[in-house]
């Protein structure tokens, strides 16, 4: 069954601080992985999207990584500011573009 | 470019009844997909649209249908609503299935059910 697994559930840390989120996935055969932003109330907004090639990719602040062989994605979040105060959710796509798996996603909270 | 858009943003129904939710894609786009997200919850998808047919389905009871219009806006409805169904409901779209590595799936804003 594929599954995409996020730790941890929440997460709090300071204003300018840097933090890690972490994605572990099943999904098989696999073809991207990406990293959505939720706010709250919203709809998630796209981050980053790796293909099973690309190791890593940024996005201003944010810094995806992949490593394709053991399954795992982790996103950095570089020098935290309280706008970056929302759920990350990682999504797995398979080969052959069938349905999306969704992980449950990490609530982070950036305190002043 | 405008985004997706959703209608209504907000919505007040009473168990049993009937509700009717609007996505309009961004323009191009051939792909909508319909998640449902409670507190708590992550996304659950309910179905994938890819030029008028239904792709793919989500594991959620018949009362949850829908559909996808020539010009790629789409519709879904719930029947014989439940205090259960009270959620936000997303509607995504893309160029392509939007599995496929190269398609990137844009959300709307939700639409807010709440069932009483």
């Amino acid at each position: 069954k594929n599954q995409v697994e996020q730790s941890p559930q929440s997460l709090i840390i300071l204003e300018g601080k840097n933090c890690t989120l972490q994605c572990n996935y099943t999904v098989s055969p696999f073809s991207n992985l990406r990293w959505y932003k939720q706010d709250t109330g919203r709809g998630p907004v796209s981050l980053t999207i790796m293909t099973f090639s690309e190791n890593t990719k940024s996005n201003g602040r944010y810094t995806a990584t992949l490593d394709a062989d053991t399954k795992q994605s982790s996103l950095h979040i570089t020098a935290s500011q309280l706008s970056d105060s929302a759920s990350y959710i990682c999504v797995v796509g398979p080969w052959g573009g069938d349905k999306l798996t969704f992980g449950t996603g990490t609530r982070l909270a950036v305190r002043p | 470019k405008a985004g997706v858009t959703q209608t209504p943003r907000y919505l007040i129904k009473t168990r049993g009844q009937q509700v009717t939710l609007s996505c309009s894609p961004i323009s191009g786009h051939r792909s909508v997909s319909w998640y449902q997200q409670t507190p708590g919850q992550g996304l659950q998808f309910l179905f994938e649209y890819f030029s008028e047919t239904q792709r793919n389905k989500g594991n959620f009871p018949g009362r949850f249908s829908g559909r996808q219009f020539s010009n790629s806006r789409s519709e879904m409805n719930v029947s014989t609503l439940e205090l259960g169904d009270s959620a936000l409901y997303l509607c995504a779209s893309s160029l392509e299935r939007p599995g496929r590595a190269g398609s990137e799936q844009y959300f709307g804003p939700g639409t807010r059910l709440t069932v009483t």
